[in-house]
């Protein structure tokens, strides 16, 4: 596609739901990433795919969030058991490198709100 | 750990000033630095970095290793800058995360 789509675009769902949220890369982007930006906040690494691989999950904030990438195309992020603190937009990025230069792009997000 | 700060939250200036956002970075190799612009209602698109010295939309930024900052400045802002700037910072040019500060939200006034 024409660039990093995100899905849904908003999620309402009730506390102790499991969600799931969708990100399908840039064509041809061996890397992806995952950003969480609560409301009035900085954007908050999650977690960085090299191909389907993830060499760096540090931002993951407890084990009731997952993520996995198959086919160095489609990543899914999971948040298990959800909490009123998870609410957040929840944004995807993709880059490759090109002429020694990695210029990341971003999709429009997923709004998640728990209630 | 790498850190990015941007000290200002919030930014007022009146059409035609110059306006100059701040970022401040703590890491002791050499990163690469960004600024990135978010619009109101689109999503966040890369402004500029300092590896290429270009100037987007009259904004240039000049990374200073010995002051540790990445300033992003303009001589003469238009109505149309107003948006949230983010100050980013990359540890290669091959593939890492961006480490983001909270961001600048940037009015300009008529």
């Amino acid at each position: 596609g024409a660039g990093v789509s995100q899905s849904p675009s908003n999620k309402v769902t009730e506390k102790g739901k499991d969600v799931e949220l969708r990100c399908d890369p840039i064509s041809g982007h061996t890397a992806l990433y995952w950003y969480r930006q609560r409301l009035g906040q900085g954007l908050e690494f999650l977690i960085y795919f090299q191909g389907n691989s993830a060499p760096d999950k540090s931002g993951l904030p407890s084990d009731r969030f997952s993520a996995e990438r198959t086919g160095e195309s489609v990543s899914t992020l999971t948040i298990q058991r959800t909490q009123q603190e998870d609410s957040a937009v929840y944004l995807c990025a993709s880059s490759t490198p090109r002429g020694g230069r990695n210029t990341i792009y971003f999709g429009e997000g997923s709004w998640l709100t728990v209630v | 750990a790498q850190r990015v700060t941007q000290p200002e939250k919030l930014l007022s200036v009146f059409k035609g000033a110059p306006v100059e956002l701040k970022c401040n970075y703590s890491y002791s190799g050499s990163p690469e630095l960004f600024w990135y612009v978010q619009y109101s209602r689109q999503r966040l698109q890369l402004l500029l970095r300092h590896i290429s010295r270009e100037s987007i939309k009259g904004f240039t930024a000049d990374l200073n290793k010995g002051e540790t900052s990445f300033h992003l400045k303009k001589p003469f802002a238009q109505e149309e800058d107003s948006a949230m700037y983010y100050c980013a910072l990359s540890l290669s040019t091959s593939g890492s995360r961006l480490t983001f500060g909270e961001g600048t939200q940037l009015t300009v006034n008529p």
